[in-house]
């Protein structure tokens, strides 16, 4: 268990709607990243949040948003909805954001299926 | 930009069999390198890491050294179990504030 939560496990949903992902970071983590890990792109940096803020911006839509709460936990809006935004949706979180040496700890996912 | 590439699965063993995942990467700069696993229904976990060239990581069993002169961090294992079928990823981190660029992955399948 590494300590980083992300609800719901598995979501089900249509084309054309929108649905929330919900992470919990490691306590005293700062950082929060997501990454969308799916059979064609594979694993893929989405976005980076540090104590609130954006930090870095990988591969992520203009449908998708995010943001990181005062308590620290974050959240992925994805919007209208497409079948190839069915993937497996990773957060991860670390101590800080300035140095690269610090760890990633990884949740186990949420499934987004779209049909 | 960034890259990396690993050698592409399934990698199919027997127990007690040597395993190497062969990593190469593409980057400006000293990133620091790492090797994940995905167990079947799990996200990842780190198995171990390098920050500087000819630095060792090792955890389980299995190493990894950061060459530089050849771009290469390869995953090595003496002798695998059952237990380490699984997905590997090899991944690089460029610049301070830490976002990971993953390789394809290589699945494992170690049988007895």
């Amino acid at each position: 268990d590494s300590g980083v939560t992300q609800t719901p496990k598995h979501l089900i949903t249509a084309t054309g709607q929108r649905v929330t992902l919900r992470c919990s970071p490691r306590s005293g983590d700062l950082s929060v990243y997501w990454y969308q890990q799916s059979l064609d792109q594979g694993l893929q940096f989405l976005i980076q949040y540090y104590n609130g803020e954006e930090r870095a911006k990988g591969n992520i839509l203009e449908r998708f948003s995010a943001q990181q709460f005062p308590d620290l936990h974050s959240e992925l809006n994805l919007s209208s909805l497409e079948l190839g935004d069915s993937a497996l949706y990773f957060c991860a979180s670390s101590v800080g954001g300035g140095q690269a040496t610090y760890e990633q700890y990884f949740g186990p996912g949420t499934r987004l299926t779209v049909t | 930009g960034n890259s990396v590439t690993q050698m592409e699965g399934p990698v199919t063993l027997s127990e007690e069999a040597f395993l190497t995942i062969n990593c190469t990467y593409t980057a400006t700069g000293y990133p620091s390198l790492f090797w994940y696993v995905q167990y079947p229904g799990e996200g990842l976990q780190l198995l171990l890491k390098a920050t500087k060239a000819d630095d060792k990581g090792s955890n389980k069993g299995f190493e990894a050294t950061y060459r530089k002169e050849t771009t290469s961090f390869h995953l090595e294992k003496g002798s695998v179990q059952v237990s380490d079928s699984a997905v590997y990823f090899c991944a690089l981190r460029a610049d301070s504030w830490g976002k990971l660029q993953f390789g394809a992955g290589t699945q494992v399948v170690v049988t007895p």
